[in-house]
């Protein structure tokens, strides 16, 4: 099992530019979240999915648009990049409705914004 | 929100030491976890440990719900324990959101 992949890892964007971070989940979890780390902070909730078919604003949704494709995946969208969410984002999933609350987190896509 | 606070903000030891990090937060919650980020970035969980004392290997956790604190108990550290421990909180429920500290950055040394 992959658990939750990422993609990019890396990724160079001009302002104004725009791009789409690919998450992807194979352990069968409802519940899937977008992060951003900031240098010296700790990981900020820009949006979340509680199941599929819905999703919600986080503490940061300023700036971004989320799908849930379907239950595997999840995307986070950015229509025109700027400097300031130059970031390491992380997708999380967790497990069943009121049990295994445990989050799991993929390795991150890197973006700097020109 | 809820804040959430984590202290010491930068710990160095030697290796075999041990070390207690701290996490206070400041109203009810009844979902709490520990991860580590290694050097490299990758986000591990360590506990889900919204109340009680749970122990795996060298590391240990207490969640004093009552009194909006928990502990976590590295012992005997080793040089692959550095990176940075998050403290993160939430409400529990369907969507289980999470807020984080701002970490414990620990550097483990020879």
């Amino acid at each position: 099992n992959a658990g939750v992949t990422q993609t990019p890892k890396f990724q160079v964007l001009k302002t104004g530019q725009s791009m789409t971070l690919q998450c992807a989940q194979d352990m069968n979890h409802n519940s899937m979240y977008w992060y951003r780390q900031d240098p010296g902070m700790g990981l900020r909730l820009i949006y979340y999915s509680a199941s599929e078919g819905t999703t919600d604003k986080g503490e940061v949704p300023n700036g971004y648009n989320v799908s849930r494709l379907n239950k595997r995946e999840f995307s986070l969208r950015l229509e025109s990049a700027a400097p300031s969410q130059t970031s390491v984002y992380f997708c999380a999933t967790t497990g069943s409705l009121g049990s295994y609350n445990e989050q799991f987190f993929g390795p991150g896509t890197r973006l700097t914004v020109l | 929100g809820i804040q959430v606070e984590q202290s010491p903000p930068d710990l160095i030891l030697q290796e075999g030491a041990n070390s207690t990090l701290r996490c206070n937060f400041s109203d009810s919650v009844n979902n709490l976890q520990w991860f580590h980020q290694n050097p490299w970035g990758q986000l591990i969980n360590l506990f889900y440990i919204p109340s009680g004392t749970k122990q795996n290997g060298r590391l240990s956790a207490t969640t004093v719900a009552t009194e909006r604190y928990s502990l976590l108990y590295i012992s005997s550290s080793q040089t692959t324990d550095s990176g940075v421990y998050f403290c993160a909180v939430g409400l529990g429920g369907t969507a289980s959101k999470l807020t984080f500290g701002t970490g414990t950055r620990l550097q483990v040394t020879l």
